[in-house]
């Protein structure tokens, strides 16, 4: 079974400072890693996506990804906040098989990111 | 446009009343699901289809029913709903490509208020 776990309900920052979101995950295959978006009032935003490859990924709006197999993680960083990057973000992982399709993603509990101007 | 809509957007309604939410995609996806977002527990999978007329639970099931006649549409039902299932609700669709990665695209939500 996978699992996710974000830490941190709430993260805070400036705007213009760096933002780093944290994301562990648990699964017995190597798997599919994914971080979503949610603006207020809107469905949900692929941001980025690691498959296979470069363990760095970018993605959309400036914010990039590393994944790290050994400590099972896939942060989300982004280096200078901006005030439109207030939103949800979710963490996601999905096995081989279902590639990241809607039948098989399992999400974190989510985090909410907060710019101070 | 490549889009999965969902109707309504805002409903309240009272304990036992049947309803359905809607959820149709126009981009040929076989995969569709339904999740529930709730505060502190992210999203959490209801039932999903990986084709028509072919339907599986997810990890909360219990008080929902779903069908998939049309490779398009992906109803959920509320037969009896109750204050519990007061939630924001969310379809998505994919493309089936077994063993390669795929996008799972995500309608705006409907917000659902059982009283």
């Amino acid at each position: 079974a996978q699992s996710v776990t974000q830490l941190g309900s709430h993260v805070s920052v400036s705007e213009g400072a760096l933002v780093l979101l944290r994301c562990n995950y648990s699964s017995s295959v190597p798997p599919y890693l994914f971080w979503y978006v949610q603006y207020p009032n809107q469905g949900l935003q692929l941001l980025l996506k690691y498959t296979t490859g470069a363990t760095l990924v970018k993605g959309i709006n400036g914010f990039e990804a590393e994944f790290k197999k050994s400590e099972t993680s896939f942060h989300l960083t982004k280096p200078s906040a901006h005030m439109s990057d207030a939103a949800e973000y979710f963490c996601a992982v999905s096995d081989l098989r279902s590639g990241g399709g809607a039948d098989g993603l399992t999400f974190g509990k989510g985090t909410h990111l907060i710019i101070q101007p | 446009e490549a889009q999965v809509t969902q109707n309504p957007r805002y409903l309240i309604t009272v304990t036992g009343k049947k309803l359905t939410v809607t959820c149709s995609q126009n981009m040929n996806h076989e995969y569709m699901s339904w999740y529930r977002q709730d505060p502190g527990l992210g999203l959490r999978q209801i039932y999903y289809s990986m084709n028509v007329e072919v339907t599986d639970k997810g990890d909360v099931p219990e008080g929902y029913k779903v069908s998939r006649k049309e490779k398009r549409n992906f109803p959920l039902i509320l037969e009896s709903p109750s204050p519990n299932q007061t939630s924001l609700y969310f379809c998505a669709s994919s493309l089936s490509i077994s063993g390669q990665n795929t996008e799972a695209f995500f309608g705006q939500g409907t917000r659902l208020t059982v009283v």
